[in-house]
Formats: C-alpha cells, structure tokens, sequence
C-alpha cells in the first residue's frame, strides 16, 4: 500500500502557483519523498524528490517539513499544461542499488483552469 | 531526449486469447520495470528486472503472466489467457544505477472484450 496520503483533486488558476500537499507520517530515515506527474494517457514523468531538505529544480519546489511528515510541491507558474495526476511516494534509498521500488497511491487530480 | 518504447500502443484482444507487449528501454538502463494501470488507479508494479534477472515479481499473476528479458535489453510480456479484468495501461520504465528517476514509457492501452 501506499504510504502517502494526497487530496483527490485540487484546481489552480493559470499562472498561480500550484501547491500540492503530501501527508507521509510514517516515512523512515532513508526514505526519500519523490513527486512524479501523469499527464492523461501518457506514463509518469519524474518531477523531483528530496530527503530533508528543500528541493528546486526547471519544474517545481519541493518543501519537506522538519520532521519529514509532510511535503508540499510547488509549481511557480502554473500552465494548462500542467493539469495533470501527481502522485507523492516515499522510497528508500535515492541512487544505487538499495533503491526500494516506486509505489504509486492515487494521486492528486490538479485542473489548472484560465 | 532519450525515450522507452513500447508496442503496441493499443491492443484489443478477446477474452481466453494471448497477448504480449514489448518494450525497448533507453540504451544502457539496466533495470527495467512491469506496471498496470487501471483506469482511475495508480500503477502498480508487476516485475523489476536487472539485467536479465528478475529481482521482484511478487505482484505479478504467475498463472497468466509471464516476462523475459533474455538479453538484458528489450523486455516481453505476456498474459494468456487474457480475462477482462485484464483490461489496463501496461507501462515500461528503465532506470540506471545513477539515476534517481524512473522514465516510464507512454505505455500500451490493453482491453479485452
């Protein structure tokens, strides 16, 4: 099961910023939080993903709270392009052989609207 | 930018017949994974390959399903007989050891009648 909790769905106006919220209380220690987007019919595309510290990169912001049980990600500028499923997963390791596998929940349904 | 391919892209099938779809990850990824996607659902992990090798296949339906991946590159699976429960997105991704991401395929749309 996953082990993240999101909203089903959230909208957001074209050109706000998006802020998609992420519950993973019980995340360990060498767990890393990875946000990956699904376009309708097409496969999951990475987005980002982060241990402790904040994370920012082309596509988005990634806050993780203090103690590791919340994440939020940050879409600067949303598009129309960006509506989309989200899907928040925790998973061990980050490079390397101990990489635990991805396990996907349901996601959030983002509608960026004009 | 460098893709995984898959084919088909849609396949419609009968119930009891078999199917296979096949995937080409991105050039020197050595593991390759399995998902379903139900409509409405997340995906879900069918088999994790390295290399050759199968390192997880605990999800997948061992009486219908099977995967190989003979030469450590492109990957098969098939499912026979098919049921209409079958009926999802079967999506391939490839990963390096360096990589932190997955890159997923745009998957095949199999539904069975």
């Amino acid at each position: 099961d996953a082990k993240t909790t999101q909203p089903p769905s959230m909208d957001c106006a074209e050109g706000r910023a998006a802020n998609l919220p992420c519950n993973h209380s019980t995340i360990s220690g060498n767990e890393y939080v990875y946000w990956y987007r699904q376009i309708h019919s097409q496969g999951p595309q990475y987005i980002i993903h982060g241990l402790k510290n904040n994370e920012t990169n082309e596509m988005a912001s990634l806050i993780i709270t203090e103690d590791r049980k919340s994440s939020t990600l940050i879409l600067p500028h949303a598009t129309l392009r960006d509506t989309a499923v989200y899907y928040c997963i925790v998973r061990v390791g980050s490079y390397g052989g101990s990489q635990g596998n991805l396990i996907f929940g349901k996601g959030t349904k983002l509608s960026v609207k004009p | 930018e460098a893709e995984v391919a898959q084919s088909p892209r849609y396949k419609i099938t009968e119930k009891s017949q078999a199917v296979a779809f096949w995937c080409d990850p991105i050039s020197g990824h050595a593991t390759l994974y399995w998902y379903r996607q139900i409509l409405g659902q997340g995906p879900e992990l069918l088999v994790q390959f390295q290399d050759e090798s199968v390192v997880d296949d605990s999800q997948l339906p061992k009486d219908r399903f099977s995967a190989e991946r003979l030469k450590g590159v492109d990957s098969t699976l098939k499912i026979q007989p098919a049921e209409l429960g079958d009926s999802a997105m079967y999506l391939c991704a490839s990963s390096t050891y360096l990589e932190a991401g997955y890159t997923f395929g745009s998957g095949t749309r199999l539904t069975v009648v």
